[in-house]
């Protein structure tokens, strides 16, 4: 099983709206990764957890949280949004040793009205 | 720093053959991923080089030279489907952090 679910695959919300993004993974991956992608750019990392421990945030705006439960579950919490933090979300896993090679999920399409 | 450069689009016939070039320029080097992701899909992985040479997985092959700062991606035998964006991707000294080129669109016509 190399997959990587993400729930929901869209999402609308207002401003002042407060919800999460899920992530699951059971390849046993010990790193979990969140990115940011705007269209027709490449992804950009926002938080890295390694064994369930913030390891990497970078600089990212409080508005948005990581939680890691457990070694299969990544959350991201939204609340008080802007519209130009529309964008796709992507969650990625990887082993902890050898190529760190980075399985993706399908993402969340995110828009901030 | 990084600094990852690649071609923005690059347009070839159905069955062709297509080079993509990716130099990069970074404060360290422990590997160079290619990613290939279709629209508003995620990205999956292609293939990975660490060390110089070729890499070959089917209709797609990897170069790397890690004394020119560059790599390439070859696909050969086009197909309709391979119309996706190509991002080339620099694992530095933290092993967890990934420098991704801007992607190189590739559109294949028939």
């Amino acid at each position: 099983d190399t997959e990587v679910t993400q729930t929901p695959k869209h999402l609308v919300m207002g401003m002042t709206n407060k919800k999460s993004l899920k992530c699951e993974q059971h390849m046993g991956h010990r790193a979990m990764y969140w990115y940011k992608q705007k269209a027709k750019k490449p992804p950009e990392l926002m938080f890295v957890y390694s064994y369930e421990k913030l390891s990497i945030n970078e600089s990212v705006p409080s508005r948005f949280s990581p939680e890691c439960p457990n070694s299969s579950l990544l959350n991201l919490h939204l609340h008080a949004l802007q519209p130009e933090d529309s964008a796709l979300y992507l969650c990625a896993s990887s082993q902890t040793r050898g190529k760190y090679e980075q399985y993706f999920g399908p993402g969340t399409r995110l828009t901030v009205t | 720093g990084q600094n990852i450069d690649q071609p923005t689009e690059m347009t070839a016939t159905e069955g062709a053959i297509v080079q993509i070039n990716c130099t990069y320029q970074t404060s360290g080097f422990n590997g160079l991923f290619w990613y290939q992701q279709h629209a508003g899909e995620a990205p999956t992985f292609l293939s990975y080089n660490v060390l110089d040479g070729l890499e070959e997985k089917g209709r797609f092959s990897s170069f790397l030279s890690r004394s020119k700062g560059y790599s390439y991606l070859l696909l050969k035998e086009l197909q309709m489907k391979d119309s996706a964006s190509y991002l080339c991707a620099v694992r530095g000294t933290n092993d967890y952090k990934l420098s991704f080129g801007a992607g190189t669109t590739v559109t294949v016509r028939a």
